[in-house]
C-alpha cells in the first residue's frame, strides 16, 4: 500500500499569499496518478488536479500542480478568501487508493 | 452535467448491514470507475473501493474492509451500490459515492451512524 504524507498539517496564510503543499508517497505512484482535492467544511471533496498537473475545467489557473515518482506538490499562487480549506492528495495508480492525511489552508 | 446522490438508512446497529445507493444522472453509468469513499467525523478520507461498470463488472475494495464489502451496479436504473457487513462504530461517518479513477464528481455525501 502507497502511504501518502503531506506537509505541513495547518498552513497560516494570509489572503494574497502563496500557498505550497507537499504530497510525499512512499513508493512512485504509478503513471503519475496523483490527485488534489479541496474539501470546504460540510462539503463533498471537489477535484482540482489529476495526472500530478492537469487542471480540471473550471478550476482556476492560480491552482497548479507539480511533480513525479514520489514528491508532489500543489500550489496556491495567490490565496483567495475561498482558497480557505482542507486539501487532500490520493494516488489512483495502484491498489489500494490512498488518500494523505490532509493539509488544512487557514486565515492567518 | 453529471450528478450522484447518495441514498440509504442514516441510523444502523451494531453487527447489521450498511446498505447505500448511488443514484447517476446526467450521464451514462456504463464504462465509468464508479467508487465509494468515506470519512469519520473531524477525520479524512478513505477509498472503500470501486466498480468498473464495463461488462465485466471488475470489482477492487481496501484490503481493510475487502472482507466485509461488496459494490455492485445496477445499469438499467443508472445506480451503484454498497453493502457493508458486520458493522461496529467504527464504521460511523459520512459515505460518498464518486465516479472515474481520479473521483471527478462526487455525490454530497450521507452520514451513516452505527449505534444500539
Amino acid at each position: 500500500e502507497i502511504v501518502l504524507t503531506q506537509s505541513p498539517g495547518t498552513l497560516s496564510l494570509s489572503p494574497g499569499e502563496r500557498a505550497t503543499l507537499s504530497c510525499r508517497a512512499s513508493q512512485s505512484v504509478s503513471s503519475n496518478y496523483l490527485a488534489w482535492y479541496q474539501q470546504k467544511p460540510g462539503q463533498a471533496p471537489r477535484l482540482l488536479i489529476y495526472g500530478a498537473s492537469s487542471r480540471i475545467t473550471g478550476i482556476p489557473d492560480r491552482f497548479s500542480g507539480s511533480g513525479s515518482g514520489t514528491d508532489f506538490t500543489l500550489t496556491i499562487s495567490r490565496l483567495e478568501p475561498e482558497d480557505f480549506a482542507v486539501y487532500y492528495c490520493q494516488q489512483y495508480g495502484s491498489s489500494p487508493r490512498t488518500f494523505g492525511q490532509g493539509t488544512k489552508v487557514e486565515i492567518k | 452535467q453529471v450528478q450522484l446522490q447518495e441514498s440509504g438508512p442514516g441510523l444502523v446497529k451494531p453487527s447489521e448491514t450498511l446498505s447505500l445507493t448511488c443514484t447517476v444522472s446526467g450521464g451514462s453509468i456504463s464504462n465509468y470507475y464508479w467508487s465509494w469513499i468515506r470519512q469519520p467525523p473531524g477525520k479524512g478520507l478513505e477509498w472503500i473501493g470501486y466498480i468498473y461498470n464495463s461488462g465485466s463488472g471488475n470489482t477492487d475494495y481496501n484490503p481493510s474492509l475487502k472482507s466485509r464489502v461488496t459494490i455492485s451496479v445496477d445499469t438499467s436504473k443508472n445506480q451503484f451500490s454498497l453493502k457493508l457487513s458486520s458493522v461496529t462504530t467504527a464504521d460511523t461517518a459520512v459515505y460518498y459515492c464518486a465516479r472515474s479513477r481520479n473521483l471527478d464528481y462526487w455525490g454530497r455525501g450521507t452520514l451513516v451512524t452505527v449505534s444500539s
